[in-house]
């Protein structure tokens, strides 16, 4: 099925441990982006890359960084966590030339301990 | 100040009525909005999008945008309880997209 994929879906780490996490979409859409959503907050956006070799900060990107791997994969890593980055991030690809312009994945928990 | 701010909520409409959510964006260099529904542990889902001045109406769900007083609003008419959700506003300027912090909509049987 077409769409967006994250993983992993549920993960907890210490604080100072870090971690990737990986987003691959298969609509062919050209930006991509990592929000991160915490309660009463909305969406935040943390990084996105509006073609593939460009990625741009957005509102919070302070402890994060980015890869755009290629058209399809876009990663986001924790280089040293805490936990104010308890959260539940969500990666999501657009193309408003598409019938079907905006996809989220299903979300990746994070508990920092 | 956030770049898409949403009416404070909770919003409470009994069955078969009208709901009316509320955003408004600071930068005037945005180019498309867009509305979502999120049900709770949920992802959100696109409702509609607009970028034109206007009206857009997509079954029960109407968009309107007025570019000049920067404000989109999204009317759910014969609201359901399936309805029942929060739902997010989001602006797009060159490919950075920004959302609201969500208005959470409850339909009363």
């Amino acid at each position: 099925n077409a769409g967006v994929t994250q993983t992993p879906k549920f993960q907890v780490l210490k604080t100072g441990q870090s971690m990737t996490l990986q987003c691959a979409q298969d609509m062919n859409h050209n930006s991509m982006y990592w929000y991160r959503q915490d309660p009463g907050m909305g969406l935040r956006l943390i990084y996105y890359s509006a073609s593939e070799g460009t990625t741009d900060k957005g509102e919070v990107p302070n402890g994060y960084n980015v890869s755009r791997l290629n058209k399809r994969e876009f990663s986001l890593r924790l280089e040293s966590a805490a936990p104010s980055q308890t959260s539940v991030y969500f990666c999501a690809s657009i193309s408003l030339y598409s019938n079907q312009p905006q996809h989220f994945g299903d979300g990746t928990r994070l508990s920092i301990l | 100040q956030k770049e898409v701010e949403q009416n404070s909520g909770p919003l409470s409409v009994p069955e078969g009525a009208i709901a009316s959510l509320n955003c408004t964006y600071s930068d005037r260099g945005s180019q498309s909005f867009f509305w979502y529904r999120q049900y709770s542990g949920k992802s959100p889902e696109l409702i509609m999008f607009i970028y034109s001045n206007g009206d857009k109406e997509d079954g029960r769900f109407t968009a309107q945008l007025n570019k000049a007083s920067q404000y989109v609003s999204l009317l759910i008419r014969d609201s359901q309880p399936s309805d029942s959700a929060t739902y997010l506003c989001a602006a797009l300027n060159d490919y950075k997209l920004s959302f609201g912090a969500g208005t959470t909509v409850t339909v009363r049987a």
